[in-house]
């Protein structure tokens, strides 16, 4: 298996654009967590998935971020409009069951301008 | 509120020596610890993961031990290499958090030559 795959790697954008960030889980994993790192508040779990439905939000900073998993090998975290504090890097992991080890992705780092 | 700190933030050391990172977590009730490995620009990567039931668990240089009464865990590094310089997260679960961790902020260990 390839790991966890995330696109796009880097993200440079300006502020008040859309950013979508892109995960590929695992194969038969059924967990799916998105990630955010900085260097001031360390990682911080934003959502995570079980089996495609959500199943915590409560990371999620305001409105502006939303998070989707429209099926088992895809899911898609999409901040609208974006803000120069959003600038960071974002993880996607995976795992096979909730106490199970979390598989992660390269991350996205993305810098609003 | 459910904590994790580590210590020492950053640590400096000679190639071939030994280290020890500490972690002092106050999640209750407790599920499982984990260390994690993160290189620069890279996504984690789980070292060990030990449940409230294991004192010592080991990942060929990488040995982990856990006292759940006092909540502490530290992770040794035997015979350091370049290649253990990295920041090293260690990770809480709680009982019936499902997939819910608590990180550190983390120790950046540095291995010079």
């Amino acid at each position: 298996d390839a790991g966890v795959i995330q696109s796009p790697r880097h993200e440079v954008t300006e502020m008040g654009q859309e950013v979508t960030l892109r995960c590929k889980p695992i194969s038969g994993h059924d967990y799916l967590f998105w990630y955010r790192q900085t260097m001031m508040r360390g990682l911080e779990l934003l959502i995570y998935f079980n089996n495609n439905v959500p199943i915590d939000d409560s990371g999620m900073p305001e409105d502006r971020f939303s998070a989707k998993m429209p099926n088992a090998s895809f899911s898609t975290l999409k901040i609208q409009p974006s803000e120069p504090r959003d600038s960071a890097v974002y993880f996607c992991a995976s795992s096979y069951g909730s106490y199970n080890e979390q598989f992660f992705g390269p991350g996205t780092r993305l810098t609003v301008l | 509120k459910n904590q994790v700190e580590q210590s020492p933030q950053s640590l400096i050391i000679l190639e071939g020596k030994n280290c020890t990172l500490q972690c002092n977590y106050t999640v209750s009730p407790f599920s499982n610890l984990r260390w994690y490995k993160q290189d620069t620009g890279r996504g984690p990567v789980s070292l060990t993961i030990m449940t409230f039931s294991e004192n010592t668990k080991s990942n060929g240089r990488y040995t982990a031990t856990l006292d759940a009464d006092t909540k502490q865990s530290s992770l040794h590094i035997t015979a350091s290499q370049l290649s253990d310089s990295a920041s090293y997260i260690c990770v809480v679960s709680g009982v019936n958090q499902g997939g819910k961790l608590i990180f550190g902020q983390g120790t950046e260990l540095s291995v010079k030559p």
